[in-house]
């Protein structure tokens, strides 16, 4: 009972550092979504993809990048990470899109700090 | 996007039924209703969704208002393990967006 799986779970970043955090499924779903959640907050979009190949921004992408190179993995790569990106990312899946009321199914969540 | 409005707290005793109520008055003809639930120190997780009829599943009960601007989650006997924060989400309306906009939901406490 794998489903989302995300790496790693707790990591400490120093300013402009860059690391990425990984994210893999194996329900063979099309769609993948990053979100963060900042303290006390709901969850935002950083990017989603569609398929493989194909990814798209979403509420907040600044300082982040994807890449969808197979059904499975999603990586999101923080480039000079900087305090305001001190948040916990989950990763998300989905059959297809929402828009037919699909279920998306979450990771267990990364949290990270950048001081 | 249509959006939702919901409270910010609830308490409930355990084994009592708990209504968790949403405002949308904003919603589109083709939007969904979902509701997810995120427990402490974890990632959301579905719990029902519908478009105009009542819902049943195991963990839960959806009823939509007839004129779809408000619905009500209703968790029939509640237990420790469902104090969580719950999300009334519409589907995004934007064409060709596939995401959930989540809000700051409902904070359940459900006390012994």
């Amino acid at each position: 009972n794998a489903g989302v799986t995300q790496t790693p779970k707790f990591r400490i970043l120093k300013i402009g550092q860059s690391m990425t955090l990984q994210c893999t499924q194996d329900m063979n779903h099309n769609y993948m979504y990053w979100y963060r959640q900042d303290p006390g907050m709901g969850l935002k979009l950083i990017y989603y993809s569609v398929g493989a190949g194909i990814t798209d921004k979403g509420e907040v992408p600044n300082g982040y990048n994807v890449s969808r190179s197979t059904t499975e993995d999603f990586p999101l790569r923080l480039e000079l990470a900087a305090p305001s990106q001190t948040s916990v990312y989950f990763c998300a899946s989905s059959y297809s899109g929402v828009i037919s009321g699909n279920t998306i199914y979450f990771g267990e969540g990364s949290w990270l700090t950048v001081v | 996007d249509a959006k939702t409005t919901q409270p910010n707290s609830m308490e409930s005793n355990e084994e009592e039924p708990v209504h968790l109520p949403c405002n949308h008055s904003t919603i589109s003809g083709t939007d969904y209703i979902h509701w997810y639930r995120q427990l402490p120190s974890q990632g959301p997780e579905y719990v029902i969704h519908g478009l105009t009829s009542n819902v049943n599943n195991r963990m839960a009960s959806l009823a939509i208002a007839e004129d779809r601007k408000s619905s009500t989650l209703i968790l029939h006997r509640a237990t420790l393990r469902d104090a969580a924060v719950y999300y009334c989400i519409l589907r995004d309306g934007v064409a060709g967006s596939y995401q959930l906009t989540f809000g700051k939901g409902t904070k359940l406490s459900v006390i012994p």
